[in-house]
C-alpha cells in the first residue's frame, strides 16, 4: 500500500492561511490523493481530492507536487470551525479493489483566536 | 436527503452478547463501508460492499459479519462481543466512481463492551 506521512499537529491563527503538508513518496501513477477532516465527536468529512493538477473548491485548495510525491492542503483563511484532524489519504488499489480509503493518524490542526 | 444514518448512537454490551449496528443511505450509492476508530487512532476498514449482494473484507474483519441485501442498507453484526471491540463505528457510502469521489460518513455508533 502506498503510505502517507503527515505532521502530528499544527497550529494556526484565525483568519490566516494554513498549509497542511503530506508526503506520499511511494504513490503510484493512478492513485488519487484525498483529504478528509474530522471535527471532534463527528464522522469524517470530505474536503477535496485530486490526481495531478491543483484543485480548488469552496472549502480548500489542493496543491500537488509535479512529481506527485507530496501535496499540500491549503485553507485560505482559517476559522475556529476548521479545528479538526486532517487526513491525507491515497486511494488503495491493492487486492484488486479501488474503493478502499486507508486512514492514517492525520494532522491535528489547532486554530487560535 | 437524510444522507447516511446510523443506529443506535450509543450501545453498551456484555462480553459474549451479539448485536447489529444499522446503517442506511438514501443517495443510491453503490459503495458502502464500515470503519472502526479507537481512541487517538485513525479509522480502520472492517468490511465494505461495492453493490447489493457483494461484500468483502477490509483491514480488521475478524469478529464482524456483514450482508448487503439492498442498495440502501448495510448492517454490521457482532457475533460475540469482546472488550477489544469497544470503539466508535462509522458507516460510509459513495458512488462507485473510478476516483471514488466524495465518501459520506454517518455520525457514528459508540460501542462499549464490558
Amino acid at each position: 500500500d502506498a503510505k502517507t506521512t503527515q505532521p502530528n499537529s499544527m497550529e494556526s491563527n484565525e483568519e490566516e492561511p494554513v498549509h497542511l503538508p503530506c508526503n506520499h513518496s511511494t504513490i503510484s501513477g493512478t492513485d488519487y490523493i484525498h483529504w478528509y477532516r474530522q471535527l471532534p465527536s463527528q464522522g469524517p468529512e470530505y474536503v477535496i481530492h485530486g490526481l495531478t493538477s491543483n484543485v480548488n473548491n469552496r472549502m480548500a485548495s489542493l496543491a500537488i507536487a509535479e512529481d506527485r510525491k507530496s501535496s499540500t492542503l491549503i485553507l485560505h483563511r482559517a476559522t475556529l470551525r476548521d479545528a479538526a484532524v486532517y487526513y491525507c489519504i491515497l486511494r488503495d488499489r491493492s487486492g484488486g479493489s479501488n474503493y478502499k480509503l486507508t486512514f492514517g493518524k492525520g494532522t491535528l490542526l489547532t486554530v487560535n483566536p | 436527503n437524510a444522507g447516511v444514518t446510523q443506529t443506535p448512537k450509543f450501545q453498551v454490551l456484555k462480553t459474549g452478547q451479539s448485536m447489529t449496528l444499522q446503517c442506511a443511505q438514501d443517495m443510491n450509492h453503490e459503495y458502502m463501508s464500515w470503519y472502526r476508530q479507537d481512541p487517538g487512532m485513525g479509522l480502520r476498514l472492517i468490511h465494505y460492499s461495492v453493490g447489493a449482494g457483494i461484500t468483502d473484507q477490509g483491514e480488521v474483519p475478524n469478529g464482524y459479519n456483514v450482508s448487503r441485501s439492498t442498495t440502501e442498507d448495510f448492517p454490521l453484526r457482532l457475533l460475540s462481543a469482546a472488550p477489544s471491540q469497544t470503539s466508535v463505528y462509522f458507516c460510509a457510502s459513495s458512488y462507485a466512481r473510478v476516483d471514488m469521489g466524495e465518501q459520506f460518513f454517518g455520525p457514528g455508533t459508540r460501542l462499549t463492551v464490558l
